[in-house]
């Protein structure tokens, strides 16, 4: 079956540092994968997404990049800030019947600190 | 303002009162879909629509009913709360449920507590 596993949070870094959230996939068919961003109290908001391999999605200083042969979609930020702080979902979209069913992460709980 | 809207926000119940989170969304989206948030399990489906008059379950469905008579509206039914449904719920939507590159756009979320 379908399945995102993401690494555990939570993942407390320095201004400016350097980011990595760590995630892979199990699939049977050809996903979209995701990466939402949850800021305290608030809703899920889609940060960037890839719709193929090898697509790299990328938004506000953050990448991802689809990778089929080690089935991961890793996000990545070169320098972060104290307003990075939140919760990152790691997800992707499959076919299953006659729609598209998102399966998400358990999240990455990110702190920054100044 | 494109937007999923849910109300309400936050809710105190009891065992066994029955009770009704309300979702609407303003972007004539087919799909509409409801999520609980539990610490460490992230985010699990309890109900999907892919249209009006459409739903069924999703991973999570025991205790919850929904309907979908209007597109934009897509209630969330607890006939019976239990404390095991204390939860934060998210309601979302996406413009057509058959394509897997559309991303789905989330509520603000309402925080149930059942004593």
């Amino acid at each position: 079956g379908n399945s995102v596993t993401q690494m555990e949070g939570p993942v407390t870094l320095s201004e400016e540092a350097f980011l990595t959230i760590n995630c892979t996939y199990t699939a049977t068919g050809y996903p979209s994968l995701f990466w939402y961003v949850q800021y305290p109290g608030e809703g899920l908001q889609l940060l960037l997404k890839a719709t193929k391999a090898d697509d790299k999605g990328s938004n506000k200083g953050f990448e991802a990049t689809y990778r089929k042969e080690t089935t991961s979609f890793h996000l990545e930020k070169g320098s972060v800030q104290v307003s990075d702080s939140a919760v990152y979902f790691c997800a992707l979209s499959d076919r299953k019947d006659n729609f598209n069913k998102f399966y998400f992460g358990s999240g990455t709980k990110l702190n920054v600190k100044p | 303002e494109a937007q999923v809207t849910q109300n309400p926000r936050y809710l105190i119940t009891v065992t066994g009162k029955k009770l009704t989170v309300t979702c609407s969304q303003n972007m004539n989206h087919e799909y509409m879909s409801w999520y609980r948030q539990d610490p460490g399990l992230g985010l699990r489906q309890i109900y999907y629509s892919m249209n009006v008059e459409v739903t069924d379950k999703g991973d999570v469905p025991e205790g919850y009913k929904v309907s979908r008579k209007e597109k934009r509206n897509f209630p969330l039914i607890l006939e019976s709360p239990s404390p095991n449904q204390t939860s934060l719920y998210f309601c979302a939507s996406s413009l057509i449920a058959a394509l897997s590159y559309n991303e789905q756009f989330f509520g603000p979320g309402t925080r149930l507590t059942v004593l």
